[in-house]
């Protein structure tokens, strides 16, 4: 079982929005503002997406939002594109020197 | 170009020993924290082990403690994981991840890029 909980899929049509849910603690999430958010395809390197809550790595489009409340953080996905079938993790800080991570959700555009 | 590069995966028996290792290119190897993290079939992600720029800080997860060894050669830009008293359970994809931490106007700290892992099967 992993330490933060995602749903195990989503899924939406070319052009609409999905957000994808990261619940933790206040340990983890909820106590730091250093939760991520990665796109993984299948035997590629997972790609970071989304940083501290909210912020986006250069290269990456606008059509990726995070937010957070609580213990939970969300990853929005807005005008959904084919390209963007994958899996995403959510991940957070969790203190000393460790990290947690999200069972991970697979997004299918259907 | 970021390229973490992971090798050294493998089928080994319970029991046995195996050590990976993850080849970096592209930036400045030495000034930068380093960790692993791995992914067993089917689940998520799980953080395995930490070691700081220099080697003399490191700090693993309890489920691998007191069997895996982090470190580093900073001359060599390489990272490595020596796993001993392998069990099945820690059959996974091992990937190693770099973490960007910084403190400007306000602090930041991710693990910005990941190599494509490798695969290391524990089976009899």
């Amino acid at each position: 079982q992993s330490a933060l909980t995602q749903p195990r899929s989503v899924s939406g049509s070319p052009g609409q929005s999905v957000t994808i849910s990261c619940t933790g603690t206040s340990s983890d999430v909820g106590g730091y503002k250093y939760v991520s958010w990665y796109q993984h395809h299948p035997g590629k390197a997972p790609k970071l997406m989304i940083y501290d809550v909210s912020k986006r790595p250069s290269g990456v489009p606008d059509r990726f939002s995070g937010s957070k409340s609580g213990n939970t953080a969300s990853l929005t996905i807005s005008g959904l594109q084919t390209e963007d079938e994958a899996d995403y993790y959510c991940s957070s800080f969790a203190g000393s020197f460790s990290w947690v991570f999200g069972g991970g959700t697979k997004l299918t555009v259907l | 170009e970021v390229q973490l590069v992971e090798s050294g995966g493998g089928l080994v028996q319970p029991g046995e020993s195996l050590k990976v290792s993850c080849a970096a290119s592209g930036f400045t190897f030495s000034s930068y924290e380093m960790h692993w993290v791995r992914q067993a079939p089917g689940m998520g992600l799980e953080w395995v082990s930490y070691i700081n720029t220099g080697g003399s800080t490191i700090d693993y997860a309890d489920s691998v403690q007191g069997r895996f060894t982090i470190s580093r050669d900073n001359a060599r830009n390489s990272l490595y994981l020596q796993m001993n008293s392998l069990r099945v359970e820690d059959t996974a994809v091992y990937y190693c991840a770099r973490l960007l931490a910084y403190c400007a106007s306000e602090c930041y700290q991710v693990l910005d890029y990941w190599g494509q892992g490798t695969l290391v099967t524990v089976s009899s």
